[in-house]
């Protein structure tokens, strides 16, 4: 399976500021995701990320607050602007590895906590 | 509607025994995989094992199984002999494969907390 290294894992920021969250792969993939979870909630998509076009947004995620960008197959990052309180959560992507089964696989998160 | 349903917010097992977690799913799709993850206090999510819609067999990985019961939409994640090691949330996935491109979306279970007892 494809190694994910997933950085910062986890960051302490104030209101106001933003974090760039980075996600390397080990291997050439298609297709990168990035996902939010709320303390104790389920996992949440902010967007797909494909290399060479623009990031799909799913409804109530939006490219001012959340700027995604995808150079190549093996990295993208995550932007978090302009944080609030309710911007702490676990923040993850993945991609997925092309197959018989098209497994997603996760980096290890980023423990966002914003004061 | 896409849609799973974990009914278990928390489970307790003792060490050694097995243990089912249930996974019910709802889609009009005939081609779709299934998807169980574990996710320890570290925050990391981990695949464990995947059965494909059209899989005849159950699926095993390990002391993972998945109790695959088609009709009645379910896909119930059996861990036999639970080691302390096991105490994590547990997350249910769906993906319907006639998405292709950026729609090739997994749809998530609230999941179901495990602790295993020693």
């Amino acid at each position: 399976s494809a190694v994910i290294s997933q950085k910062p894992s986890r960051d302490i920021c104030q209101r106001g500021t933003s974090l760039t969250i980075q996600c390397q792969v080990d291997s050439q993939v298609t297709m990168m995701f990035w996902y939010r979870q709320q303390p104790g909630q389920s996992l949440t998509l902010i967007a797909t990320a494909n290399q060479g076009s623009e990031a799909t947004y799913e409804s109530g995620f939006v490219i001012d607050k959340f700027p995604i960008s995808r150079p190549n197959l093996t990295f993208s990052t995550l932007t978090v602007s302009n944080m609030s309180p309710e911007d702490s959560s676990i923040y993850l992507c993945s991609v997925e590895e092309r197959g018989a089964k098209n497994i997603q696989y996760f980096g290890a998160g980023t423990r966002l906590s914003v004061l | 509607a896409q849609k799973i349903t974990q009914t278990q917010p928390g489970m307790f097992v003792q060490e050694k025994e097995a243990v089912t977690l249930d996974c019910t799913y709802d889609t009009s799709d005939q081609s779709y995989g299934l998807f169980w993850y574990k996710q320890p206090s570290s925050g990391e999510m981990i695949f464990l094992i995947y059965q494909g819609s059209y899989d005849e067999q159950n699926a095993t990985e390990g002391r993972y199984s998945l109790n695959f019961q088609k009709a009645r939409k379910s896909a119930n994640l059996v861990i036999s002999a639970s080691q302390l090691g096991d105490s994590a949330m547990y997350f249910c996935a769906m993906r319907e494969e006639r998405f292709a491109g950026n729609n090739r979306k997994l749809i998530w279970g609230l999941g179901t907390s495990l602790a295993v007892n020693p």
